[in-house]
């Protein structure tokens, strides 16, 4: 019984480049959601996507962030030339359905930017 | 846009004591839910409330969904080492599908 799976679960990136987080939610689950945490912050929303749909991403930049859930394969945060402000962790969460559901979390990818 | 206030901000507590925070909104929610974090890791879900004047436990954890829907209370009872972490209330409105995570209430426990 596999919870949500992250990886990496520790990303180092210098300024510029590209980085990918990726995310397995729970079997059965086929809505997530992503969420970025600050140091000594709660979590703020970013998007939320069912498989194949970004259903909600108001809480996403509108610049250099992106996101996706494709028929197969795990869901893909994409940051493009990343900066110092982007060093957070980011989580995923699944629900087996949408509205009305408890979300379920992975341990987290800890990007760090130098 | 929405926002939920967590009090007290932190705790020092000895083993053994109650412990009780809350959370509180501008707006109505319609399902309250109570995670814990511990450092490095995601939220683990404790517990989750649907109806106003809801009261749900598990173990020592006790939730209540407050009246008003604007708010909702967190209690730990004889509190115990392992119970040290933060402690974030999270919302949902009707229609939203996303969360809304409180500011957290940090939680030390200490023999």
């Amino acid at each position: 019984n596999a919870g949500v799976m992250q990886n990496p679960r520790h990303l180092v990136r210098r300024r510029g480049q590209e980085a990918r987080l990726r995310c397995s939610p729970m079997k059965g689950h086929s809505h997530v959601y992503w969420y970025r945490q600050l140091p000594e912050e709660g979590l703020k929303f970013m998007v939320y996507l069912q498989k194949e749909n970004i259903i909600d991403e108001s809480g996403m930049p509108k610049e250099r962030f992106s996101a996706e859930f494709p028929k197969e394969g795990p869901s893909i945060l994409r940051i493009q030339q990343v900066v110092r402000g982007d060093s957070a962790a980011y989580f995923c969460a699944s629900s087996p359905r949408g509205r009305g559901e408890k979300l379920f979390f992975g341990s987290g990818t800890q990007l760090s930017v130098l | 846009g929405q926002q939920l206030n967590q009090s007290p901000q932190s705790m020092f507590i000895q083993e053994g004591e109650d412990v009780s925070m809350n959370c509180t909104s501008s707006s109505i929610f319609n399902t309250w839910l109570w995670y814990k974090q511990e450092p490095g890791e995601g939220p683990v879900l404790l517990i989750a409330l649907y109806k106003a004047g809801e009261l749900t436990s598990n173990g020592r954890l006790t939730a209540q969904f407050g009246i008003t829907r604007k708010d909702s209370f967190l209690n730990i009872s004889a509190s115990i080492p392992s119970d040290v972490g933060i402690y974030f209330c999270a919302g949902r409105t009707g229609t939203a599908s996303k969360l809304t995570f409180g500011t957290g209430t940090r939680l030390q426990v200490t023999l």
